[in-house]
């Protein structure tokens, strides 16, 4: 049982320069979700699908851009990378099949940029 | 949109001793989730817990969402159990999970 599998582990940018994180989950599941973390706070939101070719923007989506092509794969992609961008980023998946249902999260990204 | 708050914001314990957490929340909620982010980073889901009580070994969670809080019990903590402790919910009909800030747990041998 893979989960949500997230990659890279850990990834150190320039500024300015543009990457994908990627993120795959393998249980069906209809939602996922970006969210970011900055050090000693909890998580906020920055994107999140519901389906196949369906996002939308969360609490804190400047600076990236999201595609839900396929049901297993929600990649977030940062265009111009800034400083403000390091964080930890997460992904997480739910069920859609029933309302209340917990979200699954992987392991994170460790994003520096310099 | 909802609020939620953590306390304490930080806590001490000596191993073997037991802690209670709180997650206050401002409106109604069809989630509610308690992580462990341990020293890695890692979250560890702990409970899905809106409504009720669950209990998982020396970890046990109520929540009363009439009165809009969720409580974490630790009992007999372990160095293990250090790490941050978050409280997330998703309000009805929303779709994304509302973190607290967690509470910063040491436990020393």
């Amino acid at each position: 049982n893979a989960g949500v599998t997230q990659t890279p582990k850990f990834r150190i940018l320039k500024i300015g320069q543009s990457m994908t994180l990627q993120c795959a989950q393998d249980m069906n599941h209809n939602y996922m979700y970006w969210y970011r973390q900055d050090p000693g706070m909890g998580l906020k939101l920055i994107y999140y699908s519901v389906g196949a070719g369906i996002t939308d923007k969360g609490e804190v989506p400047n600076g990236y851009n999201v595609s839900r092509s396929t049901t297993e794969d929600f990649p977030l992609r940062l265009e111009l990378a800034a400083p403000s961008q390091t964080s930890v980023y997460f992904c997480a998946s739910r069920s859609g099949q029933y309302y209340n249902q917990p979200q699954h999260f992987g392991d994170g990204t460790r994003l520096s940029i310099l | 949109g909802i609020q939620v708050e953590q306390s304490p914001p930080d806590l001490i314990l000596q191993e073997g001793a037991n802690s209670t957490l709180r997650c206050n929340f401002s409106d109604s909620v069809n989630n509610l989730q308690w992580f462990h982010q341990n020293p890695w980073g890692q979250l560890i889901n702990l409970f899905y817990i809106p409504s009720g009580t669950k209990q998982n070994g020396r970890l046990s969670a109520t929540t009363v969402a009439t009165e809009r809080y969720s409580l974490l019990y630790i009992s007999s903590s372990q160095t293990t159990d250090s790490g941050v402790y978050f409280c997330a919910v998703e309000e009805n009909a929303g779709n994304m999970l509302t973190f607290g800030g967690g509470t910063r747990l040491m436990v020393k041998p």
